[in-house]
């Protein structure tokens, strides 16, 4: 069974702050990692999916990297703003690499003005 | 270029009654998932299909529960003699093709009460 774990489980930051956590899962027969936002009331929103060790993709303020290796990912969002606060949710292929994904219960983030 | 389509978007079933929650993917989209969110627990994978087909449904409760996606119309999924440990969100997602670093689009939900 596979174990996506996130940290922490809430964060309240200061607008204009910059913050990160973190997404742990198995670093065996690694496919893909996929980060999405979930606003409340809204769908869950792909933000990133990364594929290679030492990937690091960006949008806009937020940006991700990936170690494949010992099995990571950082979520980082820079000057954060109001319209950040969300929960952020990492998943993992379930199996075979093409199957639905096993999600993490996320980061849930609050951004205080 | 409307999105994933769920329907209804809340549903209240009485203890035994069946439910059935409807997905219409993006425009496309030949692969669709359904995700249950437990309250206080996260998404849970419950089935993948594609047209006409179930995948895998390693995440489907093995007796009430089954899904169908036909060759035309929605995909649904069907909770027969609900009880009310079935109450939760069910989101479907759908993806044009079958790759781990494919995203998934996801609907709005179902959030399905059992009284």
């Amino acid at each position: 069974i596979l174990n996506v774990e996130q940290s922490p489980q809430s964060l309240h930051v200061q607008e204009g702050d910059s913050t990160n956590f973190t997404c742990s899962f198995p670093s065996s027969n690694f496919y893909a990692l996929h980060w999405y936002r979930w606003e409340t009331a809204k769908s869950p929103e792909a933000l990133f999916v990364m594929t290679l060790n030492g990937d690091e993709k960006k949008k806009g303020r937020i940006s991700a990297t990936l170690n494949t290796k010992e099995g990571y990912s950082y979520l980082y969002i820079k000057g954060s703003q109001p319209e950040d606060s969300a929960t952020y949710l990492c998943a993992f292929p379930s199996g075979g690499g093409a199957d639905g994904l096993t999600f993490g219960k996320g980061t849930h983030l609050i951004i205080q003005p | 270029n409307a999105g994933v389509m769920q329907n209804p978007r809340h549903l209240v079933r009485r203890r035994g009654q069946e439910a059935r929650l409807r997905c219409s993917p993006m425009k496309g989209h030949s692969h669709v998932y359904w995700y249950r969110q437990l309250p206080e627990e996260g998404l849970k994978f419950m089935v993948y299909l594609q047209k006409e087909n179930i995948i895998d449904e390693s995440g489907m409760p093995k007796e009430r529960f089954s899904a169908e996606f036909p060759k035309e119309g929605p995909s649904i999924l069907r909770i027969q003699q609900v009880v009310r440990g079935d109450s939760a969100a069910y989101f479907c997602a759908s993806s044009p093709i079958r790759l781990a670093e494919n995203e998934q689009f996801f609907g709005p939900g179902t959030r399905l009460t059992v009284l």
